[in-house]
């Protein structure tokens, strides 16, 4: 069936570093969407991306969609202590159902 | 709006005890999905409801059952209980129905956690 992986597992930044996670599908995405579980809470979605090659920011997130649609990679610049969580990308291979992968837990040392 | 509710927020039970546990979307929202995290294996999809059809399933024994009511609230119930369902279960609603294979945003509600002794 259809797997995402998602690396790093763990990545501890100092504060003001850069931090990437990626995200690989073994098929084909028709979306691939990010959300954020900060520590004791529920994930809280980020973003949406479909088209091909396409790259989204909000503020100090990067977001990219990669030309095959099978990766995707968050990119945050100069981590702060409130970018503390666990950040899971998820796609959607065609049956309408959002897979996670197992998310990247970031530490930001101030 | 009030969002994805679940009930009950904690709970233990045994061995071979049975377990249900109930969600109410966000209001408008048909497409209510479930999903059991765990520390090791993160979040693994359970099953997806839509208008009271189970539109997908994840790859769990059948032990694992859900329904969803003509109001949109959903429950799932796990029979038999094992140590290892041990879990948070979230239950998310969406407004988007999946057309296309594309699923919408979700919307997780704080998550039943369940212990298994």
């Amino acid at each position: 069936g259809q797997q995402v992986m998602q690396i790093p597992q763990y990545q501890h930044v100092q504060e003001g570093e850069d931090f990437t996670t990626y995200c690989n599908s073994s098929t084909t995405l028709s979306n691939i969407q990010w959300y954020k579980q900060r520590p004791g809470g529920h994930p809280v979605f980020l973003i949406q991306l479909v088209k091909s090659g396409e790259v989204k920011k909000q503020k100090r997130l990067t977001f990219q969609f990669g030309e095959a649609k099978k990766n995707s990679s968050l990119h945050i610049t100069a981590t702060q202590t409130t970018d503390v969580g666990t950040y899971f990308c998820a796609g959607s291979g065609g049956q309408g159902n959002l897979i996670f992968g197992k998310g990247t837990k970031l530490s930001v040392k101030p | 709006k009030a969002g994805v509710t679940q009930t009950p927020r904690y709970l233990i039970k045994t061995r071979g005890q049975q377990v249900t546990l109930s969600c109410s979307p966000i209001s408008g929202h048909r497409s209510v999905s479930w999903y059991q995290q765990t520390p090791g294996q993160g979040l693994q999809f359970l099953f997806e409801y839509f208008s009271e059809t189970q539109r997908n399933k994840g790859n769990f024994p059948g032990r694992f059952s859900g329904r969803q009511f003509s109001n949109s609230r959903s429950e799932m119930n796990v029979s038999t209980l094992e140590l290892g369902d041990s879990a948070l279960y979230l239950c998310a609603s969406s407004l988007a129905s999946g057309y296309g294979g594309m699923a919408g945003e979700l919307f997780f509600g704080e998550g039943s956690r369940l212990t298994v002794l």
